[in-house]
């Protein structure tokens, strides 16, 4: 089946610095790749989406970039800080789908 | 409401007992998505519901497992005869249209079963 991974379970940063999370995806029919932010207690919240016809996206302090030759995506974050400390997500679509596919989660500490 | 509401927030059951978790989606949206985070693990997929279609089931792990959308709008998630094993967090996930686009997740549901 399916299976979204990430790479580093955990990835520890100084405030300040950038950061950059990994992921895996095995499926090469995804067509929509999303991540997400968990903070302790709380729902994930969407952070930035990209679809499978681009390469890169970028928001506020975030850049998803996409490399379907090798099935990776990642997660950049500029100028990480202490807000920034989370569980990160990365999931994805099979082509048309209705479901998400979550990868296991980066935990992300930023030291001050 | 602004947000997905989930409840209860904490849910603390004994093995063999049933269970029952409620999710509110935001109004309006006609998906509404069931996911099951163990500890450590990502979200695993139990049930899909989309406006009056026949829910997505293909996630529920087993037959004790069971969900109902009522008027297209509030749903509940059961769990019979509770085990040890079920015990994570449930998140409730709506949204607006299908192709799993702006999905917005409650706080889910903390499952213990001792």
């Amino acid at each position: 089946g399916e299976s979204v991974g990430l790479h580093l379970p955990t990835l520890s940063v100084q405030e300040g610095d950038n950061s950059i999370i990994n992921c895996a995806y095995s499926n090469s029919a995804s067509d929509y790749f999303i991540w997400y932010k968990q903070e302790s207690g709380k729902g994930p919240q969407f952070i930035i989406d990209i679809r499978s016809n681009m390469d890169k996206r970028q928001g506020q302090r975030v850049t998803v970039l996409l490399n379907k030759t090798v099935k990776h995506l990642s997660l950049q974050i500029a100028a990480t800080q202490p807000g920034d400390s989370a569980v990160y997500f990365c999931a994805d679509r099979t082509g048309g789908g209705n479901k998400l596919t979550f990868g296991t989660g980066t935990q992300l500490k930023v030291e001050l | 409401g602004a947000g997905v509401s989930q409840s209860p927030s904490n849910k603390v059951t004994e093995k063999g007992k049933d269970v029952e978790l409620r999710c509110d989606p935001i109004s309006g949206h006609t998906a509404l998505y069931w996911y099951r985070q163990s500890l450590g693990q990502g979200l695993e997929f139990l049930i899909y519901f989309q406006g009056n279609s026949a829910p997505d089931k293909s996630g529920l792990p087993s037959d004790r497992f069971s969900a109902e959308r009522t008027g297209g709008s509030v749903s509940t998630l059961t769990i019979q005869r509770t085990q040890q094993e079920d015990s994570a967090v449930y998140l409730c996930a709506s949204s607006a249209g299908t192709g799993g686009y702006g999905y917005t997740f409650g706080s889910g549901t903390r499952l213990t079963v001792v």
